[in-house]
């Protein structure tokens, strides 16, 4: 099983519609992150949270909302989707010891798709 | 955050050592270098990280000269299943209490030909 899992994998939707793509993780990390990639543009950060009681905004967190109801659950919602919102998902973990080692873990993504 | 500039596109042969230049200007002291590797439809893998000098591991080694304003990631011997994106990210070193907010660019895409 993978250590990083998002669910679901594949979603197509209309616009208007609510949106919650979900991430659970196994490694006990404390920080997780949401991702957003576009074709020819890398990924982009939508948010991130440190712990539990902690979330942040990243570069584009308009249009979305965040909650990490545990350690290991990070959802992303999209409370009105529209087509510029279609693209691929990813959630990523990474540790929080004393030295950062610039590892982050990323599940397989969530292909979004929105008519 | 230091901002990258990577190459858009590479193509080699396999078999062939691949070097992908990252220039990073205005790193500031605590950052580190590391470069991670995407295949279509998954996410990213972390390759390598460095701060100065060489590393080296088992997937590759990643050269930074002094002055720090530039990496180059280096594959021996490429195969095909080494096309892939390939993206240099520069981040501080924090400690507990810090953040480690990471931003890709747009990667290097390295073709491996036959």
């Amino acid at each position: 099983d993978a250590d990083v899992t998002q669910t679901p994998r594949n979603r197509i939707t209309k616009t208007g519609k609510r949106i919650m793509l979900e991430c659970s993780q196994t490694k006990g990390h404390d920080r997780m992150y949401w991702y957003r990639q576009d074709p020819g543009l890398g990924l982009r950060l939508i948010y991130y949270s440190f712990d539990v009681k902690d979330i942040n905004k990243g570069e584009i967190s308009d249009g979305y909302s965040v909650s990490r109801q545990a350690q290991a659950k990070f959802s992303l919602s999209l409370e009105s989707a529209i087509p510029n919102q279609t693209a691929l998902y990813f959630c990523a973990t990474s540790d929080s010891g004393g030295v950062w080692t610039g590892e982050l873990f990323f599940g397989e993504g969530s292909r979004l798709t929105v008519l | 955050l230091a901002k990258t500039t990577q190459p858009i596109s590479m193509d080699s042969y396999e078999g062939q050592e691949v070097n992908i230049t990252c220039s990073h200007n205005n790193i500031a002291t605590n950052d580190y270098i590391t470069w991670y590797q995407q295949f279509p439809s998954q996410g990213p893998r972390f390759i390598i990280q460095g701060y100065k000098t060489k590393v080296t591991n088992e997937v590759a080694s990643l050269f930074i000269p002094a002055d720090r304003k530039s990496s180059t990631l280096s594959l021996p011997r490429v195969s095909l299943s080494d096309t892939a994106v390939y993206y240099c990210l520069v981040g501080a070193l924090m400690f507990s209490g810090g953040y480690n907010k990471l931003i890709f660019g747009a990667g290097t895409r390295l073709a491996v030909h036959p």
